[in-house]
């Protein structure tokens, strides 16, 4: 079973679309995350949510939004790609400040 | 935007040896500092969380310590083995455990 999934796991779509990656966890977890990992391999949170509280990477242009259906998913959007959100994007989640558990990530090409 | 450094950036030893690397941040507002372990086209997966200064956690031959007061964390790996080669990145959070900042990571290569 895994713990934490994620679909697709690759997206290769063109400049000036929306898009969606989901995710879903079936750990229990009261918090959920999205990561981007940029081009020089590192690891840059974009949200993280729980179900009081969502925050923001004040570097994230509004384009990106997540949503969450339910306390097991956390959906990213993003609207009107760019060629710079070519990346790979994980998600993850944990029991408030327990380890976190990830995704296998995706990987969003823009052309 | 937290600096969370960690040094050095990549490392080669033998199998068998031990080794160590460090974790640099913030020293105020600390909550909470995780290190991951991950190895190429595979997820990170958590190895410890400590909260508390002067923790020191274990599982196998890897262990971690904590100084909050002054800011960093070190890893240590006890008789290297090929398998532990990856990547090893501590994550640090500040004023609550939803604010994450991960470093830049060390790239341990163990050459048999």
């Amino acid at each position: 079973d895994t713990a934490v999934s994620q679909t697709p796991k690759y997206l290769v779509t063109q400049m000036g679309n929306d898009k969606s990656i989901k995710c879903e966890q079936n750990l229990g977890h009261d918090t959920m995350y999205w990561y981007k990992q940029d081009s020089k391999k590192f690891l840059k949170i974009m949200f993280s949510y729980n179900n009081k509280e969502l925050i923001i990477n004040e570097t994230v242009p509004n384009r990106f939004s997540p949503k969450s259906p339910d306390k097991a998913h956390l959906n990213l959007h993003i609207n009107s790609l760019e060629l710079g959100d070519s990346a790979v994007y994980f998600c993850a989640s944990s029991q408030r400040e327990s380890e976190q558990f990830f995704g296998p990530g995706t990987r969003l090409t823009v052309l | 935007i937290l600096n969370v450094e960690q040094s050095p950036q990549s490392l080669h030893v033998q199998e068998g040896d031990s080794t160590n690397f460090t974790c640099s941040f913030p020293s105020s507002n600390f909550y909470a500092l995780h290190w991951y372990r991950w190895e190429t086209a595979k997820s990170p997966e958590a190895l410890f969380v400590m909260t508390l200064n002067g923790d020191e956690k274990k599982k196998g031959r890897i262990s971690a310590t904590l100084n909050t007061k002054e800011g960093y964390s070190y890893l240590y790996i006890k008789g290297s083995q090929p398998e532990d080669s990856a990547t090893y990145l501590c994550a640090f959070s500040s004023g609550g455990y939803q604010k994450v900042t991960f470093g830049t990571g060390t790239k341990l290569q163990v050459i048999p």
